[in-house]
């Protein structure tokens, strides 16, 4: 078990520039997950996958996010034309479809990222 | 909907002092609660939670915290603070099983 990796950790890019990130979850966790964290506030929910079907997704997913998770394994997250108000650390997270621990996701340690 | 409230997003304790802070929740069904820890350009970690039973859970790294249905909190104490519990500490509330509601977060300094 190597825990929930993201790639990258830092990223710096230009207003209107498109962004992706990607999210590893831990082995054998089906649903994965990806909040978005602003200085100073708790992360808040942006989509969750099941497997590969993108089960539900947040309001504050405009049309400039989009986010993928082909075969169930890891996922990416996409945004285009980005804005200053994009710049934040983008959290990926993962948890087991049943078991003790079906309730508890497991973080990875974040993309930060910063708009110019 | 389900919401989190935390007092106070500033507490300083000396070392070995009691660590208490403070999470209220709203939420119109039973919730799933949960503590997190947050380390500087890091992840979140798990501390502890509470599902269902006892209503006494205890975590990681000597923390602990008592879900109240009556007062509709979920503290989270530790008895003697350590340096080492510097951190960002966020209480999370789910109602169904995948989405967490944060609190805005505590931030822990421990002085000498």
């Amino acid at each position: 078990d190597t825990g929930v990796s993201q790639d990258p950790r830092h990223k710096i890019t230009k207003r209107g520039q498109n962004v992706t990130f990607r999210c590893d979850p831990i082995s054998e966790h089906n649903r994965l997950y990806w909040y978005r964290q602003t200085l100073g506030q708790g992360p808040e929910f942006l989509t969750y996958f099941q497997n590969e079907a993108q089960l539900e997704k947040s309001r504050l997913l405009s049309d400039r996010f989009s986010a993928e998770r082909p075969k169930g394994s890891f996922s990416t997250l996409e945004i285009q034309r980005t804005e200053q108000g994009d710049s934040a650390m983008y959290l990926c997270a993962s948890s087991p479809r049943q078991g003790a621990d079906a309730d508890t996701q497991y973080f990875g340690p974040g993309t930060r990222l910063t708009v110019l | 909907a389900q919401s989190v409230t935390q007092l106070g997003s500033h507490v300083s304790v000396s070392e070995g002092a009691l660590v208490l802070l403070r999470c209220n929740y709203s939420s119109s069904v039973p919730p799933y609660l949960f503590w997190y820890v947050q380390y500087p350009n890091q992840g979140l970690q798990l501390l502890l939670k509470y599902t269902t039973g006892a209503t006494l859970v205890k975590g990681i790294n000597g923390f602990e915290a008592e879900f109240k249905k009556s007062e509709t909190s979920f503290h989270l104490t530790k008895p003697s603070a350590h340096m080492s519990d510097a951190a960002e500490y966020f209480c999370a509330v789910s109602i169904n099983d995948y989405k967490l509601s944060f609190g805005a977060g505590t931030t822990v300094t421990v002085r000498a």
